[in-house]
């Protein structure tokens, strides 16, 4: 398998543009978590899909940020209008089965607002 | 709430040293405990999972403990060399979602 694929692997844009990051979990895997990791903040969790539905949006920052998963193979994480503090790098992770299973984390996405 | 500390921030040693990275947690109830290794300006890796029923879990040079009842968790480098040079991360699974919660992590520099 080829792992969580995320894409783009970095992203440089104008504060006000809108920025989509894509997700591809690993195939067979049932639930997606996206986080952020800042060096003030270090990881957090953004939202949770399981079975393709939202479970827990707690994480995201304010209503700028948006998460959809249409199918079971693929999910994006909107930011419009973008600001300089989401500069960060957004992980996707997936995961099968329940709590006790282990989670594997894509690339990344490094987002740079200017 | 859940909370996870890990010491020291940052190691360094020379070549060749066993070295111990320490890792916390506040709220014993606990599915499992993860160690993740992540190079700079890369995604992380995942190094080894102990599950809450398990006392440690090896891979190669690498061992984890845990210890539930005193909310520890231990990773164990033996003979360490410069590629294990690196930031290393302890998670644990939280609430009915299985979120992880991080520590800060601790980077090791290995020394040659």
């Amino acid at each position: 398998d080829a792992g969580v694929i995320q894409s783009p692997r970095h992203e440089v844009t104008e504060m006000g543009q809108e920025v989509t990051l894509r997700c591809k979990p690993i195939s067979g895997h049932n639930s997606l978590f996206w986080y952020r990791q800042t060096m003030m903040r270090g990881l957090e969790l953004l939202i949770y899909f399981n079975n393709n539905v939202p479970i827990d949006d707690s994480g995201m920052p304010e209503d700028r940020f948006s998460a959809k998963m249409p199918n079971a193979s693929f999910s994006t994480l909107k930011i419009q209008p973008s600001e300089p503090r989401d500069s960060a790098v957004y992980f996707c992770a997936s995961r099968t089965g329940g709590l006790s299973y282990e989670q594997y984390f894509g690339p990344g996405t490094r987002l740079t607002v200017t | 709430k859940q909370e996870v500390t890990q010491i020291p921030a940052a190691l360094s040693v020379p070549e060749g040293e066993n070295l111990v990275l320490n890792c916390s947690f506040t709220d014993s109830a606990i599915y499992n405990l993860q160690w993740f290794r992540q190079d700079p300006g890369k995604g992380l890796t995942s190094l080894l999972l102990i599950q809450s029923s398990q006392r440690e879990q090896t891979s190669g040079r690498l061992n984890a403990s845990l210890d539930k009842s005193s909310g520890r968790s231990t990773l164990y480098i033996a003979a360490s060399q410069p590629g294990d040079s690196a930031t290393y991360l302890c998670a644990v699974p939280s609430g009915n979602t299985g979120k992880l919660i991080f520590g800060q992590g601790t980077t090791l520099q290995v020394k040659p």
